[in-house]
């Protein structure tokens, strides 16, 4: 059974910081893992899906990789700002109908 | 292409009623899975559908439940509703590969 991690649980950054958020995961079968956002209230917007034969994506200032062989995905996050609070979570293939996501690791950017 | 569909956005039920969610997900996606978010918690997984089938179910009372329809539509009904139903109701729609694409949600308060 898949289980995904994210350590920590909260940050708190000044503006302008560059930024790693973590998300472990236990089988290293995983063939794609996705990170989202989700702003208090709202449902999850999808920022990035790493397929395993690509091992990192980018999308602005937003880059995420994947290693399977260390069961670890990191999000990279430049020059912060405070539009970028939120709650990232990250999760697994949604493979056979089983959940795999993280608890989610809420930002908080102050000016 | 449409994105999922979530109705209704927002609901309020009094206790020991009951209330059904709908969920209509991206064209050609055959796969719903349903998720519970209260306050403060990650995300809890309920159920998930796969062409018309029930695949996987997370650990909710049997006053939970939800179907999926020839057109991938699903929805989830909760009976008997008690106080702390009160949540934010997330659906998800998948493909193999393509990871999740999530709705808005809908905003259940019971009282």
């Amino acid at each position: 059974k898949q289980e995904v991690t994210q350590i920590p649980a909260a940050l708190s950054v000044p503006e302008g910081e560059n930024l790693v958020l973590n998300c472990s995961f236990t089988d290293s079968a995983i063939y794609n893992l996705q990170w989202f956002r989700q702003d208090p209230g709202k449902g999850l917007t999808s920022l990035l899906l790493i397929q395993s034969s690509q091992r990192e994506q980018t999308s602005g200032r937003l880059n995420a990789s994947l290693d399977k062989s260390s069961g670890r995905s990191t999000l990279y996050i430049a020059a912060s700002q405070p539009g970028d609070s939120a709650t990232y979570l990250c999760a697994g293939p949604p493979d056979a109908g089983k959940s795999t996501f993280g608890d989610g690791t809420t930002l908080t950017v102050k000016p | 292409k449409a994105g999922v569909t979530q109705t209704p956005r927002y609901l309020i039920k009094t206790r020991g009623q009951q209330v059904t969610l709908s969920c209509s997900p991206i064209s050609g996606h055959r796969s719903v899975s349903w998720y519970q978010q209260t306050p403060g918690q990650g995300l809890q997984f309920l159920f998930e559908y796969f062409s018309e089938t029930q695949r996987n179910k997370g650990n909710f009372p049997g006053r939970f439940s939800g179907r999926q329809f020839s057109n991938s539509r699903s929805e989830m009904n909760v009976s008997t509703l008690e106080l702390g139903d009160s949540a934010l109701y997330l659906c998800a729609s998948s493909e193999p590969g393509a990871g999740y694409t999530f709705g808005s949600g809908t905003r259940l308060t019971v009282v």
